[in-house]
């Protein structure tokens, strides 16, 4: 086991609508990515957040957005969901920025947008 | 734009030969690379890792090449077995260690034969 939890596994929502996904570090992790997993592809970098600051974006709009907390867990929001943003949405956690192969995994939530 | 590939979607052995997965980068800059396996329902796990420093790694039943020449990457695994059936994917760290922003190829998927 990873450590990693994400919640919550599987989400449905329609367009328009906003959704929060969840995600807590493995004990001792300061540093949190999120990432899209779309059906057939690899996963595509949106945001990390260390020490609650985000400090690193991907393509991704401005409606995708996020949190960390003290306790350093995570919060992905997404407003005005769109089809497209029906994916796997993965959660990573490092015990400090800069440490990709120290990168562990959450298993996911699956959001489909309807 | 930056891009990871991969040359086979699917992949298909028997059970106690050996396999091997490749892929295609195109940022000469990246200095790092990962290979992950995605099994179903689960995010993706660390495999094996490779700096560009180097040409071979090799971990248990497990060896990545590096060819910096035409920007390829392989993954061989000895005596796959059936547990090895997953999707595998090759990574790129995405802007040289600043972040761990990882940028992903499209996967693999490897069926093992019993």
């Amino acid at each position: 086991e990873t450590g990693v939890t994400q919640s919550p596994t599987h989400l449905i929502k329609t367009r328009g609508q906003q959704v929060t996904l969840r995600c807590s570090s493995q004990s001792g992790h300061n540093t949190v990515s999120w990432y899209q997993q779309a059906l057939g592809q690899g996963p595509q970098f949106i945001f990390q957040y260390y020490r609650e600051e985000e400090n690193g974006r991907g393509n991704f709009p401005p409606r995708f957005s996020g949190l960390q907390f003290p306790n350093y867990s995570s919060e992905l929001n997404v407003n005005a969901l769109e089809l497209d943003d029906s994916a796997l949405y993965l959660c990573a956690s490092s015990s400090d920025s800069g440490r990709i192969h120290e990168q562990f995994f959450g298993p996911g939530t699956r959001l489909t947008v309807l | 734009g930056e891009s990871v590939g991969l040359h086979l979607p699917t992949l298909s052995v028997q059970e106690g030969d050996n396999s091997i997965i490749n892929c295609a980068y195109s940022n000469s800059a990246s200095d790092y690379f990962i290979w992950y396996k995605q099994e179903s329902g689960k995010g993706p796990q660390f495999i094996i890792d490779i700096r560009s420093n180097m040409d071979k790694r090799q971990g248990q039943r497990v060896t990545v090449l590096l060819n910096k020449t035409v920007k390829h990457l392989s993954l061989q695994i000895a005596a796959t077995q059936p547990g090895d059936s997953a999707v595998y994917f090759c990574a790129e760290n995405g802007d040289g260690g600043a972040t761990n922003k990882l940028i992903f190829g499209t996967g693999t998927l490897l069926a093992v034969q019993p």
